[in-house]
């Protein structure tokens, strides 16, 4: 089944406490990007990557890094997790564009103390 | 400055009833549109996309959306909602080239009474 994976589902964690946030895809992509979703704002992109070893900044980098070291392996980093990280992220990828259909992944509900 | 806005936060209707889903945008030229909808719990799905021709686009579950240039517009419509169509619906913007970044509305939320 196609499909994109996100680990952990649900995180709660404390201020300053590195974590990782998985994002996997099967469907052979080579766009694949991470977007935070808050009440009111609908849905910002953090990072995304063309291919890879190629990422670059969306509208919402800070505080956050990527890697792109597998074309189906898109982790987003948060080396010191703030209160203001706390948010629903998304993990989308698409064949090559960013406007070719984008598949999401389920969201990992981050909540920081 | 590239935007997107829906216009209404929260929208009720009743079950059969029709449906409008307001989207408006602000972009250089005309951009690619999207409508995407999330349903409780889950992740984005398409609904349906519009690049350039015909204005009327047809989407899945029974969903259209038009595109006005004149009213930089790109409206979602449905002539008969189902309760299961409940949901936030989401707008987006894209650059015609294909690179940068999708650009999303805040989204509508739709509740369904029966």
């Amino acid at each position: 089944e196609a499909q994109v994976t996100q680990n952990p589902r649900y995180l709660i964690t404390v201020t300053g406490k590195k974590l990782t946030v998985t994002c996997s895809q099967n469907m052979n992509h080579e766009y694949m990007s991470w977007y935070r979703q808050d009440p009111g704002l609908g849905l910002r992109q953090i990072y995304y990557s063309m291919n890879v070893e190629v990422t670059d900044k969306g509208d919402v980098p800070e505080g956050y890094k990527v890697s792109r070291k597998e074309k189906r392996n898109f982790p987003l980093i948060l080396e010191s997790p703030s209160p203001n990280q706390t948010s629903l992220y998304f993990c989308a990828s698409s064949f090559r564009l960013v406007t070719d259909t984008q598949y999401f992944g389920p969201g990992t509900r981050l909540t920081v103390l | 400055a590239q935007s997107v806005t829906q216009p209404d936060i929260h929208i009720t209707v009743s079950e059969g009833a029709s449906l409008e889903l307001r989207c408006n945008y602000s972009y250089g030229a005309t951009p690619y549109l999207f409508w995407y909808v999330q349903s409780p719990g889950q992740g984005l799905q398409l609904l349906l996309k519009y690049f350039s021709g015909d204005t009327l686009v047809q989407g899945i579950k029974g969903f259209e959306a038009e595109f006005k240039r004149s009213q930089s517009s790109f409206n979602l419509r449905k002539p008969s909602v189902h309760w299961s169509d409940a949901a936030e619906y989401f707008c987006a913007v894209g650059d015609p080239g294909g690179y940068n970044k999708l650009i999303f509305g805040a989204g509508t939320r739709l509740a369904v009474h029966p």
